[in-house]
């Protein structure tokens, strides 16, 4: 049973324009999100992250979405970069140890 | 600062061999993760340490054994290597469970 889920395997985006991705699950006690990126041949790293008592969180380029109501988080990046091309993994926790990560979406910039 | 090390990078192991995956962090952080990724699955948690003398299963243990041999070091061990786990092996260190994960560079792990 898939508790996070990214339901697009792969995104194509124009250089300059808008890239979101998106992300639903389904435990509600989940209460902290965080959104990390993979370039191939490397481990994942940390992008931005979301507490469950805000709806938006911002950080340059980055804005991370959260509607609880939904279980619904979406990750905007504007302006989208040929160096955002990536992949990106959501990913949840619920205050124990442990993080739950989505299956990943591939993001591809072109110019 | 070298952050999250791990070794081997590749390795390609027999059915029924065994083998550890050694993972070091230098950052003083007390949890520390293994998680394997493959196609279509995402990162899936193998095994985690809370913190220095514990560790617990995550979602796919089957197959593995783990030791937080001290605060900085957590290996993976494969005691009969089987084709299904064919896969990267990622390991993860945090401050707390609340931080971000630092990752390491992964190992490449194939089972003929």
């Amino acid at each position: 049973d898939q508790q996070v889920k990214q339901n697009s395997p792969s995104l194509s985006v124009q250089e300059g324009r808008i890239s979101i991705l998106n992300c639903d699950y389904t435990n509600s006690m989940f209460d902290y999100f965080l959104w990390y990126k993979k370039y191939p041949a490397e481990g994942p790293t940390f992008l931005i992250s979301i507490s469950s008592i805000k709806d938006k969180n911002e950080d340059g380029r980055f804005t991370v979405f959260l509607n609880k109501s939904a279980k619904h988080l979406s990750l905007h990046i504007v302006p989208s970069q040929p160096g955002d091309s990536a992949v990106y993994f959501c990913a949840a926790s619920d205050n124990t140890d442990k993080l739950i990560f989505g299956t990943g979406t591939r993001l591809q910039v072109f110019p | 600062n070298a952050g999250v090390t791990q070794t081997p990078k590749f390795q390609v192991l027999k059915t029924g061999q065994s083998m550890t995956l050694q993972c070091a962090q230098d950052m003083n952080h007390n949890s520390m993760y293994w998680y394997r990724q493959d196609p279509g699955m995402g990162l899936r948690l193998i095994y985690y340490s809370a913190s220095e003398g514990t560790t617990d299963k995550g979602e796919v243990p089957n197959g593995y054994n783990v030791s937080r041999l001290n605060k900085r070091e957590f290996s993976l061990r494969l005691e009969s290597a089987a084709p299904s786990q064919t896969s990267v092996y990622f390991c993860a260190s945090t401050l707390t469970p609340r931080d971000e994960q630092y990752f390491g560079p992964g190992t490449r792990l194939t089972v003929t």
